[in-house]
């Protein structure tokens, strides 16, 4: 079956510092990527879609500036957590959508912690 | 091995129907439960959250409960409309990972 690698699976930095966070479809192509985050007891929720060379767009609330959102390729999105704050720690999912099917595959997410 | 399946993969009703969605794990040591909904071509939108030490939500016309000895959790939608047509996906979170159902796509016919 289709597999999204998400990578790291946990990071831990220091405030004020930048996180890049990688997602890859391993053998399918993917236009169209999604990042989502968790805060503790909280349900998931979605930040932004990528889209293949093109400008990601935000979910309302989430500020593009800081969540650097790139999709240079088919099989590969990051999302890089600019200047993070310690209420910047989350977890974080990735899915993507195999082009031309609806179905998302999803990568095992990252949990960031900002000390 | 942690699994989530979800029954039925497909279901077409009439509008104004109740229906269930059901959603089956595999390892009932769970942080908590989410229910999803996807569009074509969207992300997912978040419905309802359950956690371990809940019985249910309720958002409007849908309901969820979760029994977790049994490693199960319903998705009961009320009065069924066209707009509630998507693919309909559980979520078991561990703490550390998140497994995901396989989704099943609900179609109701005006």
């Amino acid at each position: 079956g289709a597999v999204v690698s998400q990578h790291p699976s946990w990071v831990i930095c220091k405030s004020g510092t930048s996180v890049k966070i990688e997602c890859r479809s391993l053998d399918f192509q993917a236009t169209t990527m999604f990042w989502y985050r968790q805060f503790p007891k909280q349900s998931l929720m979605l930040m932004a879609t990528s889209n293949e060379g093109s400008k990601a767009t935000y979910e309302q609330g989430v500020e593009k500036d800081k969540f650097l959102i790139n999709h240079a390729s088919l099989t590969l999105s990051t999302l890089t957590v600019t200047s993070a704050h310690p209420e910047d720690s989350s977890f974080y999912i990735c899915s993507a959508a195999q082009t031309g099917s609806e179905k998302l595959f999803f990568g095992s997410g990252t949990q960031l912690s900002v000390l | 091995k942690q699994e989530v399946t979800q029954i039925p993969a497909a279901l077409s009703v009439p509008e104004g129907e109740n229906l269930v969605l059901n959603c089956s794990f595999t390892d009932s040591a769970i942080y908590n439960l989410q229910w999803f909904r996807q569009d074509p071509g969207k992300g997912l939108t978040s419905l309802l959250l359950i956690q371990s030490s809940q019985r249910e939500q309720t958002s409007g016309r849908l309901n969820a409960s979760l029994d977790k000895s049994s490693g199960r959790s319903t998705l009961y939608i009320a009065a069924s409309q066209p707009g509630d047509s998507a693919t309909y996906l559980c979520a078991v979170n561990y703490g550390q990972n998140f497994v995901f159902g396989p989704g099943t796509r609900l179609s109701v016919l005006p």
